[in-house]
């Protein structure tokens, strides 16, 4: 069936280092995906997304990566900072009989250490 | 731009009540995705309504329901209560038609079942 995992449930780094959140997906048929943060007591909240097409694509300090071989995607996030602390989710977009549907990940906890 | 909103922010309910949970999209997006999210754990994608109509349901029993007003704003519907319904209810919209997958979320409401 479809899944979307993390690799680490949690991921401690010092500030100012880079940040490599890991997430893999089974659904050879996802088409795309999005990183998403979520905040203690908030809901979450968009950071990057990438589709199907496309291998790399970057943002503000962020950048996400899509290796299609090995059905795996990362969120690298460049010089990290305390404001960066929070749980980051992977999501998937797949078409079920339903319609599109996004299935997220367990999520990672990021903790920034000053 | 008004963000989604969902109402109440708290609720305290007991085994075997019933609850309603609100949530507003954003202007112009059509779809209201509900989702379900215990304490520490990832997001469990519960109901998708577009138009008005149920387009897609998760792995949940019955007991939860939902529905659409022609405005677009949704509720969700929790009869008969157990202990393990405890979580945050998060409540996503998205523009069906031109737009991105991205959904746009709002704080949740956190529903503790005693």
């Amino acid at each position: 069936g479809e899944s979307v995992g993390l690799h680490l449930p949690t991921l401690s780094v010092q500030e100012g280092d880079n940040s490599i959140i890991n997430c893999a997906y089974s659904n050879s048929a996802s088409d795309y995906f999005i990183w998403y943060k979520q905040e203690s007591g908030k809901g979450p909240q968009f950071i990057i997304d990438i589709r199907s097409n496309m291998d790399k694509r970057q943002g503000q300090r962020v950048t996400v990566l899509l290796n299609k071989t090995v059905k795996h995607l990362s969120l690298q996030i460049a010089a990290t900072q305390p404001g960066d602390s929070a749980v980051y989710f992977c999501a998937e977009n797949g078409v079920t009989g339903g319609g599109n549907k996004l299935t997220f990940g367990t999520g990672t906890q990021l903790k920034v250490e000053l | 731009e008004a963000g989604v909103t969902q109402s109440p922010t708290h609720l305290i309910k007991t085994r075997g009540q019933q609850v309603t949970l609100r949530c507003s999209p954003i202007s112009g997006h059509t779809s209201v995705y509900w989702y379900q999210q215990a304490l520490g754990l990832g997001l469990q994608f519960l109901l998708w309504y577009d138009e008005g109509e149920e387009r897609n349901r998760g792995n949940f029993p019955p007991r939860f329901s939902g529905r659409q007003f022609p405005n677009y704003s949704s509720e969700l519907n929790v009869n008969a209560l157990e202990l393990e319904d405890s979580a945050l209810y998060l409540c996503a919209s998205r523009q069906r038609h031109g737009g991105s997958y991205e959904q746009y979320f709002g704080p949740g409401t956190r529903l503790t079942v005693t």
